[in-house]
């Protein structure tokens, strides 16, 4: 298994471009979520989604669209790009509450550098 | 929502020595903390967990301990060697239900090792 995989691994944007971040995952887990990262801080929940079809907001939705058409392809959408969305954003993956186990696999993480 | 402190923000501890890092959450309905370590530039892994029925848990050098009544928990590094140098990062969620896609993090510790 690849696990969770996210492209691009860097990314360099000027103001009010757009652009989608992809991630996916090959574990036919059924909850994921993107977090951004900042210097000094721990992970911020962007938006999550617990199943195809399902998404819903975290701490820091704005500027950020997803949708969740299949298990496997979780995408994050800037839809027009701004200094304060610089960050290193990191995708993530889990079983369902189902299966009672809450252990959540990261991606290696993007780079997004907003001009 | 949830809150998670985290505290010290960095450690400094000689090779040998135990470390501990503190977090405290906020939501009591919250019933799984995960602890991630970051090595720099990569993703967060998940170190050890432990959920709101249990009060300890060991892991070879690392424990986490849990006081439900207080809302904070601890992770516990004995025996601290070079390698265990990184970024720690605490986190609180909701299991087993469909909020299990929303995790808190704190802020993270920089803990340093020094030989």
């Amino acid at each position: 298994n690849a696990g969770v995989t996210q492209t691009p691994k860097f990314q360099v944007l000027k103001t009010g471009q757009s652009m989608t971040l992809q991630c996916a995952q090959d574990m036919n887990h059924e909850y994921m979520s993107w977090y951004r990262q900042d210097p000094g801080m721990g992970l911020r929940l962007i938006h999550y989604s617990v199943g195809a079809g399902i998404t819903d907001q975290g701490e820091v939705p704005n500027g950020y669209n997803v949708s969740r058409s299949t298990t496997e392809d979780f995408p994050l959408r800037l839809l027009s790009a701004a200094p304060s969305q610089t960050s290193v954003y990191f995708c993530a993956s889990r079983v369902s509450g189902r299966a009672r186990t809450d252990t959540q696999y990261f991606g290696p993480g993007t780079r997004l550098t907003v001009l | 929502g949830e809150n998670v402190e985290q505290h010290p923000s960095t450690l400094s501890v000689q090779e040998g020595d135990s470390a501990v890092i503190k977090c405290t959450y906020s939501d009591s309905a919250s019933n799984y903390f995960p602890w991630y370590k970051q090595e720099l530039g990569k993703r967060p892994q998940l170190i050890i967990d432990i959920r709101s029925n249990v009060g300890e848990k060991k892991d070879q050098r690392i424990a986490v301990t849990l006081n439900k009544t207080a809302k904070h928990f601890s992770l516990h590094i004995t025996e601290t060697q070079p390698e265990d140098s990184a970024v720690y990062f605490c986190a609180a969620s909701r299991s087993y239900n469909t909020n299990a896609g929303k995790s808190t993090f704190g802020d993270g510790t920089t803990l340093t090792v020094k030989p």
